[in-house]
């Protein structure tokens, strides 16, 4: 596609349920991040995969939250066992080098 | 651990005044650092950005000028418009990593 795709845009789930995140990059683009934004907190870094090298995981919040990337091309991000503070805008981008990410348009997750 | 410091966290100019956001960093291994910008319901965009061996960049109304003895970097927007009314960000990244990303600058521009 043209740009990053993120899908659901917007997830209402309940505390204590699971929940799936999904990325599609831009095709060839070896770089896929994740990230968090909370309001007033900024971008968050979670996750970065590249290419085919062990994924830097070092932003991940908790062992509640896990990601993989399939075939070097489209991530989920899993959420277990949702929390409140859980609720924030899940961003992903990718880049074809470490220059110029493109992110999507996010998912808007709230935990209620 | 915040490992860029962006302020001011809001910022109101009036249309054709000068909005500048100030970045400071602590990482010395970073060599890298960009500046997106983000409408209401989107994700970030990449603006402009800089390495470390030059002390400004310019392009169009907007230009990053870099101090690397200081460890900070700004953001100009020269003859601001409504149309730039947005969340700024600077982010910082070494090699082999992911951007770092400052809390954000919500800037409005009054027509």
């Amino acid at each position: 596609g043209a740009g990053v795709s993120q899908s659901p845009s917007n997830k209402v789930t309940e505390k204590g349920k699971d929940v799936e995140l999904r990325c599609d990059p831009i095709s060839g683009h070896t770089a896929l991040y994740w990230y968090r934004q909370s309001l007033g907190q900024g971008l968050e870094f979670l996750i970065y995969f590249q290419g085919n090298s062990a994924p830097d995981k070092s932003g991940l919040p908790s062992d509640r939250f896990s990601a993989e990337r399939t075939g070097g091309s489209v991530s989920t991000l899993t959420i277990q066992r949702t929390q409140q503070e859980d609720s924030a805008v899940y961003l992903c981008a990718s880049s074809r080098d470490r220059y110029g990410y493109t992110f999507g348009s996010g998912t808007r997750l709230t935990v209620v | 651990q915040q490992q860029v410091k962006q302020s001011p966290q809001s910022l109101i100019v009036q249309k054709g005044g000068i909005s500048i956001i100030n970045c400071a960093y602590e990482n010395t291994a970073f060599d890298y650092f960009p500046w997106y910008q983000q409408f209401p319901g989107k994700g970030p965009a990449l603006l402009i950005a800089i390495r470390p061996d030059v002390s400004e960049k310019k392009e169009g109304r907007f230009t990053i000028s870099f101090n690397k003895s200081a460890k900070q970097f700004s953001l100009h927007i020269m003859d601001s418009q409504p149309g730039d009314s947005a969340t700024y960000f600077c982010a910082a990244e070494q090699a082999g990593t992911a951007l770092i990303f400052g809390k954000g600058t919500t800037l409005s521009v009054s027509s």
